[in-house]
């Protein structure tokens, strides 16, 4: 079946602008995660979604970035005043009901930040 | 604190074995995940321990030991596809930590 899905795969903006990035779980994957990674580092959590709600949201960094997932689904996150210091691949997975420690991830969003 | 550490490279020949240490201090544990990544790829799930022991899929093993906060991935019958990254992650709570990666080269 289809695995995780991002779009866009690339995204570059200026410093200060508005950016959403989309992923598309696995279908029944309850579990949901955002995790963002720079070069040469591991992925830091940023957000946990079980079902609709944001179970977890301890690793987002600040108030500029905001996830969600209205309808169990697909998840949306959103950075607003984007920054330089913002520039990473963010990557979402998912995982099946009481299976949070085998995640599939999705390809990334290359955000880029100038 | 949460941290993980792992050796930042490690090298070997095609055939031989390898061993990938990770040592973790969180201030919950529910297990110890192992994960591949190619470069330009999405880290792929290997293996996963909640209990002390080792755990065989293939090639690969993992190893835990939650007296000594300390796990590893085994690697055997090198091929060159296994170059990539190797992360370690701990899931503390609802949320998951990963460490730096460990860059792995074979050479033929």
């Amino acid at each position: 079946g289809a695995g995780v899905s991002q779009t866009p795969s690339n995204k570059v903006t200026e410093k200060g602008k508005y950016v959403e990035l989309r992923c598309d779980p696995i279908s029944g994957h309850t579990a949901l995660y955002w995790y963002r990674q720079s070069l040469g580092q591991g992925p830091e959590f940023l957000i946990y979604f079980q079902g609709t709600g944001a179970a977890d949201d301890s690793g987002l960094p600040n108030d500029r970035f905001f996830a969600v997932r209205p309808e169990g689904s697909v998840s949306t996150l959103k950075i607003q005043r984007t920054e330089r210091g913002d520039s990473a691949v963010y990557l979402c997975a998912s995982s099946l009901p009481g299976a949070d420690n085998e995640q599939f991830f999705g390809p990334g969003t290359r955000l880029t930040v100038l | 604190g949460q941290s993980l550490e792992q050796p930042s490279e490690v090298t070997a020949v095609e055939g031989a074995i390898v061993q990938i240490n990770c040592t973790y201090q969180t201030s919950g544990f529910y297990g110890l995940s192992w994960y591949q990544q190619h470069d330009g790829g999405a880290p792929t799930f290997l293996s996963y321990n909640a209990l002390d022991g080792l755990e065989e899929t293939g090639r690969f093993s993992s190893f835990l030991s939650r007296s000594d906060s300390y796990g590893y991935l085994l690697l055997q019958e090198l091929q060159m596809k296994d170059s990539a990254s190797y992360f370690c992650a701990v899931r503390d709570g609802q949320n998951f930590v990963f460490g730096p990666g460990t860059r792995l080269s074979v050479l033929p």
